[in-house]
């Protein structure tokens, strides 16, 4: 089973920051990695797909990078509505999606 | 608009049993695979089962393996999840997603990617 460690799992920071999240497989997963947000009481909503695939609809402050088993979530300028829970989920495994753990990003 | 609406949700006793629903509108899920995911109080989102496209295979986590079967019903374009043997560690939102592919044209798929999720339906297993 392909493992997937986010870090930080939370983090704090001020409006209109840089962030950052990392996401490591425990081994290559070839690109097949996602990004989700979930604020609390709703279901998850991608963000990048991909790696590096911005979901439609979504703000373009949302950035995703890496390769092989190194990924990274940017938000380039921070939003009150940024805050929620991020995940990230590899695909590349079939049938078994795995999540990270999770991180939590507060203002 | 496309959606999907999980219910069948409730109290149970343990060893007991239910049959979640996640029945789709606006678009054919037997075109897609669609996976059911939970997620226990203030933790995070655990794979659990997976349908692919055309209901042609299945798969369940070692964590629910033997206990929990997932199966579809083009006519009433709805997956379910047969929940049996239910233990208080099963308690959870339960949430179903659709699984679409990002294909290129040579046929080579590039990502898949939960698009389209429920809102949940919570699954409490207490005597």
């Amino acid at each position: 089973d392909i493992q997937m460690t986010q870090s930080p799992s939370s983090l704090s920071a001020s409006i209109g920051d840089r962030v950052t999240i990392t996401c490591r497989a425990s081994q290559t997963i070839n690109n097949f990695l996602n990004w989700y947000q979930q604020k609390p009481g709703k279901a998850p909503k991608v963000l990048i797909y991909g790696t590096s695939n911005l979901q439609s609809g979504v703000p373009s402050r949302f950035s995703g990078s890496g390769s092989g088993t190194d990924f990274t979530l940017t938000i380039t300028s921070l939003q009150p509505e940024d805050v929620a829970i991020y995940y990230c989920q590899q695909t590349y495994s079939i049938p078994m999606y795995t999540f990270g753990q999770g991180t939590r990003l507060e203002i | 608009e496309e959606q999907l609406v999980e219910s069948g949700g409730g109290l149970v006793q343990p060893g007991g049993s239910l049959r979640l629903s996640c029945a789709a509108s606006g678009f054919a899920l037997k075109n897609y695979g669609v996976i059911w995911v939970r997620q226990t109080p203030g933790k995070g989102l655990e794979w659990l089962s997976h349908i692919r496209s055309g209901n042609t295979s299945i798969y369940h986590a070692d964590s629910v393996k033997g206990r929990f079967s997932i199966f579809g019903d083009k006519a009433k374009n709805s997956v379910f999840l047969e929940m049996n043997s239910l233990r208080v560690e099963d308690t959870a939102v339960y949430y179903c997603a659709r699984v679409t592919r990002w294909e290129q044209p040579t046929g080579t798929i590039r990502a898949r990617f939960c698009d389209l999720w429920g809102r949940g339906t919570l699954v409490s297993v207490s005597s």
